[in-house]
């Protein structure tokens, strides 16, 4: 069946440092692939997403692209801020309406 | 502004009590959801709905049950609470552009 794997946390980093998260799917057909960030005491919000081979989703200086290839998603920001301190679920939909969550990946950026 | 509210953010009831978890949407969404999240932050699909009239369990089984008689409506009924019951529960509603999710609430059972 479909299914999302992503890093075990927690990730610790100092503030500034350079963050990657992978995540890797396994789905029929083409999915679309989503990050989700969720920050203490609140639900998750959609960080970014790409619908299709090769595309670059970006928001809030995340990247991830969509590697059809190695079936993978990884999430990157090139410089952390403790305000980045979250959780983060990688995410997979094959066009049904029911997600495939990864089981998170708990962020802890240190000043 | 759209948005999908959850009631109450925070609950502390007794066993063997009947409690109702409300979720609104604003957005006009067919497709909702109903999500337990444990405290090793995974998620747990437990309930789903098409649409008005429609609704479905989930992956992880649940006591709870719910209804969905008005479009903007999904609440999650649990009709005797246990200390079992004690988690995080997250709705969320999508469309073709993704999910979005409630503030959650957090449920304890003494």
């Amino acid at each position: 069946g479909d299914s999302v794997t992503q890093m075990e946390g927690p990730v610790t980093l100092s503030e500034e440092a350079f963050l990657t998260i992978n995540c890797t799917y396994t789905a029929t057909g083409y999915p679309s692939l989503f990050w989700y960030v969720q920050y203490p005491g609140e639900g998750l919000q959609l960080l970014l997403k790409a619908t299709k081979a090769d595309d670059k989703g970006s928001n809030k200086g995340f990247e991830a692209t969509y590697r059809k290839e190695t079936t993978s998603f990884h999430l990157e920001k090139g410089s952390v801020q403790v305000s980045d301190s979250a959780v983060y679920f990688c995410a997979a939909t094959s066009g049904t309406y029911k997600y495939i969550f990864g089981t998170g990946t708990r962020l802890k950026v240190l000043a | 502004e759209a948005d999908i509210y959850q009631t109450p953010r925070y609950l502390v009831i007794g066993t063997g009590k009947k409690i109702t978890l409300e979720c609104s949407q604003t957005m006009g969404h067919d497709k909702m959801y109903w999500y337990q999240q444990d405290p090793g932050m995974e998620l747990h699909l437990i309930h789903y709905s098409y649409g008005v009239n429609s609704t479905e369990k989930g992956d992880l089984s649940s006591e709870s049950t719910v209804s969905r008689i008005r479009t903007e409506h999904f609440p999650l009924t649990l009709e005797s609470a246990r200390p079992s019951h004690t988690s995080q529960y997250l709705c969320a509603s999508s469309d073709a552009y993704g999910y979005t999710f409630g503030s959650g609430t957090r449920l304890t059972v003494v």
